[in-house]
C-alpha cells in the first residue's frame, strides 16, 4: 500500500520559532509536494520537487523553504514562524512523468498552531 | 495566477438523487484533471481523473471534461449519505504541478 507519512500530526509553536515539517514516502515517487489547507481557500501549493535536490516554488512560497536531500524525504521549513502560518499542512507525492496519471497520494496532515 | 474555481456550496441533495459538481480552470495548458473527495478531518483521496474531452464513467461517478469551455464536472448517481464530503477539483500543468479549487461541500440527506 502507498504510504506518505508526516512526522507530526499536531504542533504548537511560538512566533519566531523555526519549524520543521517532515514527510516520507515509500513508493519511490519522483514528485513531492507541500500544500497548506485553510477554510474557504482549499489547498494551496507552497513548494514542490520533481527530483532530489530540485525544488520549485508553488503559489505561496513566501515564508517557507524546503529540502529534498533524499528521494523519499521532503521537508518544509518555516524559518521564523508567524501566526498567519497557522494552518493544516499536507504533504503529497506522485509518480514521475512516465506512465503518470498525476494522482497525488497524501499524508495525514500536520496541524500547526503558531501562538 | 492560474486558478481552479468551484462553487463552495454547500450542495444538498436527497438520497438516491444525482449530485452535480462543477469546476472551471483558467490555464489552457492544463493537461489532466482530477476529482478528490475529502471527508472531514481526513486527507483527500482520488475519485476520478480525466484528460480527454468527453465523459469518463467509473461506477456511480462520471467525470466530464470540456477543454474548449475550460470546464470539468463530476456527476454522482444514486447519491448516498456516505458521499457527504468536500469534493476538490484539481488541474495539472507541466506534467506534475497540481492546483486545487477550494472545494464544494456536498450533503446527501437520508
Amino acid at each position: 500500500d502507498v504510504k506518505v507519512t508526516q512526522s507530526s500530526r499536531y504542533l504548537v509553536k511560538r512566533t519566531g520559532e523555526k519549524v520543521f515539517l517532515e514527510c516520507v514516502q515509500d513508493m519511490d515517487h519522483e514528485n513531492m509536494f507541500w500544500y497548506r489547507q485553510d477554510p474557504g481557500l482549499g489547498l494551496r501549493l507552497i513548494y514542490f520537487s520533481y527530483d532530489v535536490k530540485m525544488k520549485e516554488k508553488g503559489d505561496i512560497p513566501e515564508g517557507y523553504s524546503v529540502s529534498r536531500e533524499k528521494k523519499e524525504r521532503f521537508s518544509l521549513i518555516l524559518e521564523s514562524a508567524s501566526t498567519n502560518q497557522t494552518s493544516m499542512y499536507l504533504c503529497a507525492s506522485s509518480l514521475g512523468l512516465a506512465a503518470n496519471t498525476g494522482e497525488l497520494f497524501f499524508g495525514e496532515g500536520s496541524r500547526l498552531t503558531v501562538l | 495566477q492560474k486558478e481552479v474555481e468551484q462553487n463552495s456550496g454547500p450542495l444538498s441533495v436527497p438520497e438516491g438523487a444525482i449530485a452535480s459538481l462543477n469546476c472551471t480552470y483558467s490555464d489552457r495548458g492544463s493537461q489532466s484533471f482530477f476529482w478528490y473527495r475529502q471527508y472531514s478531518g481526513k486527507s483527500p483521496e482520488l475519485i476520478m481523473f480525466i484528460y480527454s474531452n468527453g465523459d469518463k464513467e467509473d461506477g456511480r461517478f462520471t467525470a466530464q471534461l470540456n477543454k474548449a469551455s475550460q470546464y470539468v464536472s463530476l456527476l454522482i448517481r444514486d447519491s448516498q449519505p456516505s458521499d457527504s464530503a468536500t469534493y476538490l477539483c484539481a488541474a495539472t500543468t507541466g506534467g506534475f504541478k497540481t492546483i486545487f479549487g477550494a472545494g464544494t461541500r456536498l450533503f446527501v440527506k437520508a
